[in-house]
Order: C-alpha cells, then structure tokens, then sequence
C-alpha cells in the first residue's frame, strides 16, 4: 500500500524543547517537502529536498531544520528557536521536477504546552 | 513576489447546485496547475490538474478550465453533494516553485 506517512499525529512540545516530525514515503519520490499551515489559512513550504543528502530553504525556514540521508525519509525538527510552533504540519512528495504532482501526508499537529 | 489569488474564500451551496472556484496566478512561467481538496484535520489530496497546453479537463463530476493568457484558472463542480464539503486549494508550478492559494472553504448543504 504506497503512500505517505506521517507521525505522530499529535505531538506536544515544551518551552525550550526541539521535537522531530517524521515522515516516511514509498513512491519511490525523488523530491520531498515540509508545509506549514495555520488556522484558515493556506500552505508556506517550509524546506524541500529534490534529491537525497541535498535541500534547500522554502519561504519561511527559521526555526526549522531538516535532513535527507534516505531517499524515503525526510524528518523535520522544530527547534527551540521557532516562537510560535503550534501549527498543523504537512509533508508531500513528487516527482524529481517541481511541476510534477505532490502527494501528501495525512500531517501532525503541534501543539505547545 | 509571485502570489496566487483565490476566489471566494468561503462558498455555500445547495446541494444539487453547481459550485466554481477561481484562481489568478502572476508568474507567467507556470505550467502546471493542480487542484487539492482538504477534508478537516487530513491533508490535501488531489483531484484534478491541468497542464497549459490544455484548456480544459474534466473528470466526472469536476472539471477545470484554463486561460493561460488571462493567467487564470477555475474549478467546476457539478450535482454538489455534502461530501464534497472541505477546503479547496489551486496551485500554479512552474520550473522552480509551487505557489498555493490561500483556499477556499466549500460548504455544501442538504
């Protein structure tokens, strides 16, 4: 069953605190993003990697860091640097070329307590 | 910068009635212009796309339309239901980049 996966659904974060989001594909995907989406609003690509052990910054990077060492995963952790983390995440993948069609995830939710 | 603008942002229905959602895009270099539908607390899923060397798709229920001089794009969704309720996003790619509109919440009632 090919697909996209995403976890932990839910993750809670402490002041101070770095907390990784997982996301694993099996499209045999050459490209991978991360998406931030808030309350009522739309998508900001956050990072994305066209190629394995290779990425580069979206819109809105600070306070964020992210690794490609498989071509399947693409884990992004929110530091501690990122004031307002509480936000509904999403990953997607693609084709290598930005114009093919992305694919997401079902997303996390974080949360600060 | 290059922005996509989507219209209206909130959208109620009859069910049976006809829905359309417009996207303007800026970047004269797109090419590829995807449809996602968002359901609460899920991610988008696609449900239709369209390339600019076509100026028409249409898939059962939804179609889309293209006018790549005017630079915009519309989302057609015929004999609504109320699972078509969600959010819809348009997107416009070109070689470097995708840029998402801000969405539009379809509301469909019984």
């Amino acid at each position: 069953d090919g697909g996209i996966t995403q976890s932990p659904k839910y993750l809670f974060r402490k002041e101070g605190q770095n907390v990784t989001l997982s996301c694993e594909q099996n499209l045999n995907h050459d490209a991978m993003y991360w998406y931030r989406q808030d309350p009522g609003q739309g998508l900001r690509l956050i990072y994305y990697s066209q190629i394995v052990n290779d990425f580069q910054k979206g819109d809105i990077a600070e306070g964020y860091s992210v690794s490609r060492e498989k071509k399947e995963s693409f884990p992004l952790t929110v530091t501690s640097a990122q004031k307002n983390p509480t936000a509904f995440y999403l990953c997607a993948s693609s084709g290598r070329r930005i114009q093919e069609t992305q694919y997401f995830g079902p997303g996390t939710r974080l949360l600060v307590l | 910068g290059e922005n996509v603008e989507q219209h209206p942002s909130t959208l109620s229905v009859q069910e049976g009635d006809s829905a359309v959602i417009k996207c303007t895009y800026s970047d004269s270099a797109s090419n590829y212009f995807p449809w996602y539908k968002q359901e609460l607390g899920k991610g988008p899923q696609l449900i239709i796309d369209i390339r600019s060397n076509v100026g028409e798709k249409k898939d059962q229920r939804i179609a889309v339309t293209l006018n790549k001089t005017a630079k915009h794009f519309s989302l057609h969704i015929t004999e609504t239901q109320p699972e078509d309720s969600a959010v819809y996003f348009c997107a416009a790619a070109s070689y470097d980049k995708v840029i998402f509109g801000p969405g539009t919440s379809l509301s469909v009632i019984p």
